[in-house]
């Protein structure tokens, strides 16, 4: 079955701190995958996709993930953290070239503390 | 880039009402729109999935009844809880793609509506 495992349910960090939110898929064939970022009362946002190419991907707000194909995984770094990091992360999947259901995880909570 | 309106934004109505709510494409053709439920702490739950001039298909357990999808147009769709319960209360979000913003924004999302039924 396709599904999307965030290992993290909630974490607490302090500023400046390194962040690390992982993320497992199970998905037969090639996938896009996805970070999206929710900021309390807000819509989601996308942090970084990755579609093809360089597996270490670049997003906004210092955020970047890799790709490690052989362990089904996209993993969320940034490597000091902010107050305004605080928000829900999401992790999703859909198949490659396939515009698609997009698969979420269950979400991960960061609370940045001051 | 690639921008989603959805409203209204908050709705409190009766039971036994219908609410509408609506999910625009403002600068890019919607091929595809997508209509979530999001419960507290929880993930986005995924409803049904709507192309433009056909019928929306919907997840296992989705009552196509009570969520009407309409996806008349390619900037446009409108999710109508029809005889809201109680039950049906909860977040709602709407999510597009276009076959030319696809490669730069991925899927894009709506604010979301926060439907109370009293």
């Amino acid at each position: 079955a396709q599904s999307v495992s965030q290992h993290n349910h909630h974490v607490i960090l302090s500023e400046a701190a390194s962040l690390e939110l992982g993320c497992n898929y199970s998905y037969g064939g090639t996938v896009n995958l996805f970070w999206y970022v929710q900021y309390p009362g807000q819509h989601l946002q996308l942090l970084l996709k990755y579609f093809s190419g360089d597996p270490l991907v670049k997003g906004i707000k210092g955020f970047e993930a890799e790709f490690i194909k052989s362990k089904f995984s996209f993993n969320l770094r940034k490597p000091s953290v902010q107050w305004s990091d605080t928000a829900e992360y999401f992790c999703a999947v859909t198949g490659s070239g396939n515009t698609g259901k997009l698969i979420f995880g269950q979400g991960t909570t960061l609370q940045v503390k001051p | 880039g690639a921008v989603v309106s959805q409203h209204p934004s908050w709705v409190i109505c009766k039971s036994g009402t219908s609410v509408k709510i609506e999910c625009r494409s403002l600068d890019f053709q919607a091929t595809t729109m997508f209509w979530y439920r999001q419960f507290p702490k929880q993930s986005l739950m995924l409803m049904a999935t709507s192309n433009e001039g056909s019928k929306a298909t919907y997840e296992q357990g989705v009552e196509k009844d009570k969520f009407l999808i309409n996806h008349a147009s390619l900037t446009l769709s409108t999710l109508t809880v029809t005889s809201a319960h109680p039950e049906d209360s909860s977040f709602y979000i709407c999510s597009a793609i276009g076959t030319a913003s696809f490669v730069d924004y991925g899927y894009t999302f709506g604010s979301g509506t926060r439907l109370t039924v009293v």
